[in-house]
């Protein structure tokens, strides 16, 4: 079975510091990989995905991940953080049946 | 992009009465919608997938008979919560299946029930 888990709930940092969120999954089979954000109130919106390719993904918002296959890692990477980058991560994979399974969460807070 | 709406944004409602939460593809047609229930501070729950023109299959706990999912047209879901209860308040979102299986997410609706 397919699942995914973020290993951390909460993440303060520093406005320009550089971030990671962490995500870790597991699959006996081909993975599709995804991280979202959402805002307060709001839906989610797709920050970068993984399908096949290139392991470094880029996103919006100046956000990257990066697929490691023998570490079965997806974390999710950001240069230099903004206040407005305050919000709820959720990485997810998805199953062959279009269903996505999504992580705990993280949440970033930047602190000015 | 391909955008999903969902109305209402936000209701309240007193316990006993009937809710019906819209879902609409705007610029794509999806056979395959998704109704998800998040409560605060938590990750997203699959109550069901909605399929146009087809009964809707719904995940194990989540009971039909109260989250009733009508998918009519190829760009609309509705999910109508039942003899509501304050139990029942929650953020409901629903997301829309496009191409290379990718959802694409409404804005979500905030139910409160009294």
């Amino acid at each position: 079975a397919q699942s995914v888990t973020q290993l951390d709930s909460q993440v303060p940092v520093f406005e320009e510091a550089p971030v990671e969120l962490r995500c870790n999954y597991s699959s006996s089979v081909s993975v599709y990989l995804f991280w979202y954000v959402q805002y307060p109130n709001q839906g989610l919106q797709l920050l970068l995905k993984y399908l096949s390719g290139s392991t470094l993904v880029k996103g919006i918002n100046g956000f990257e991940a990066e697929f490691n296959k023998s570490q079965t890692s997806f974390h999710l990477r950001k240069p230099s953080v903004h206040i407005s980058d305050t919000a709820e991560y959720f990485c997810a994979v998805i199953r062959n049946t279009g269903k996505l399974i999504f992580g705990q969460g993280t949440t970033l807070q930047v602190k000015p | 992009g391909a955008v999903v709406s969902q109305h209402p944004s936000w209701v309240i409602c007193k316990s006993g009465t009937s809710v019906k939460i819209e879902c609409r593809s705007l610029d794509f047609q999806a056979t395959t919608m998704f109704w998800y229930r998040q409560f605060p501070k938590q990750s997203l729950m699959l109550m069901a997938t909605s399929n146009e023109g087809s009964k809707a299959t719904y995940e194990q706990g989540v009971e039909k008979d109260k989250f009733l999912i009508n998918h009519a047209s190829l760009t609309l879901s509705t999910l109508t919560v039942t003899s509501a209860h304050p139990e029942d308040s929650s953020f409901y979102i629903c997301s829309a299946l496009g191409l290379r299986n990718e959802q694409f997410f409404g804005p979500g609706t905030r139910l409160t029930v009294l």
